[in-house]
C-alpha cells in the first residue's frame, strides 16, 4: 500500500540510450512531480503536473519528456542518455499545488 | 542563487540531548516552509511545516521556529534519538514560485546512543 511508487528502483544503462521510469501515487492527489538529486545531494524540481497538465517545466534538456496519462501517474522518458544524467530520480505528489508532498523511494539511474 | 541555504553540512549530537538544525532563505516571498527528513535509499519524508503567519509549528518531539524577518528558521528536537540519524531537508515555497519548493542541501543529523 505504498503511497508513492516507482519502478526501477535501480537503473544501470549505457550512454546513448532511452529509457523510461514510471511513477504512480495512490493518494488520490491531484499534482505530481518530478525531482533530480544530483551529485550535490540538491533536489531540485523537473516538472510538475496538476490533473494530467504541465504547469511547471524547469530548464530541463528536452530529451526528458514526463507523460501524464492520468492524474495518479506521472512517467519520465529520456532519450539519448547522457552520463550527467547520472542522479537519483524522485517522484511527488501533492493534493493542492502548494502543499506538503509525498515522496516516493526514488530511482537511482547510473549512465555508463 | 541557492535561495535555501542550510550551512551546516552535518551536526552530531547525544541521544537525549536537543538537535537544532537551521535554515536560511533569501527570497522574501517565501510564506510556507517545510522540513522533510530522508534515510539513505529512502524518498525524502515529509516532518513538519510552518506557514508564515506563525513563528512556532510543535508536533510531538519536532518543533520548528520561523523568524522571518532574519529569513532563519529551525528545527528542534527533543530530546534526540538515535532513530533520528537522517539527512533533515529544509525548503520552502510561496505563491509567486507556484508549486515549486526550493530545497535547502540537506543536514546530517547523527544522534549517537
Amino acid at each position: 500500500d505504498t503511497a508513492v511508487s516507482q519502478t526501477p528502483k535501480y537503473l544501470v544503462t549505457q550512454m546513448g540510450n532511452d529509457k523510461s521510469i514510471k511513477c504512480e501515487q495512490n493518494l488520490g492527489h491531484d499534482t505530481m512531480y518530478w525531482y533530480k538529486q544530483d551529485s550535490k545531494k540538491f533536489l531540485k524540481i523537473m516538472f510538475s503536473y496538476n490533473n494530467k497538465e504541465l504547469i511547471i517545466n524547469e530548464t530541463v534538456p528536452n530529451r526528458f519528456s514526463p507523460k501524464s496519462p492520468d492524474k495518479a501517474h506521472l512517467n519520465l522518458h529520456i532519450n539519448s542518455l547522457e552520463l550527467g544524467d547520472s542522479a537519483v530520480y524522485f517522484c511527488a505528489s501533492s493534493q493542492l499545488v502548494v502543499e506538503t508532498q509525498y515522496f516516493g523511494p526514488g530511482t537511482r539511474l547510473l549512465v555508463l | 542563487d541557492q535561495q535555501v541555504k542550510q550551512n551546516s553540512p552535518s551536526l552530531s549530537v547525544q541521544e537525549g540531548r536537543i538537535s537544532i538544525l537551521n535554515c536560511d532563505y533569501t527570497n522574501s516571498m517565501f510564506d510556507y516552509f517545510l522540513w522533510y527528513k530522508k534515510y539513505p535509499a529512502e524518498g525524502p519524508t515529509f516532518l513538519i511545516s510552518i506557514s508564515s503567519i506563525k513563528d512556532k509549528n510543535e508536533d510531538g518531539r519536532f518543533t520548528v521556529f520561523l523568524n522571518k524577518s532574519a529569513k532563519h528558521l529551525s528545527l528542534h528536537i527533543v530530546p534526540s534519538q538515535p532513530g533520528d540519524s537522517a539527512v533533515y531537508f529544509c525548503a520552502a515555497a510561496g505563491e509567486t514560485s507556484g508549486s515549486r519548493l526550493t530545497f535547502g542541501e540537506g543536514t546530517q543529523l547523527t544522534v549517537n546512543p
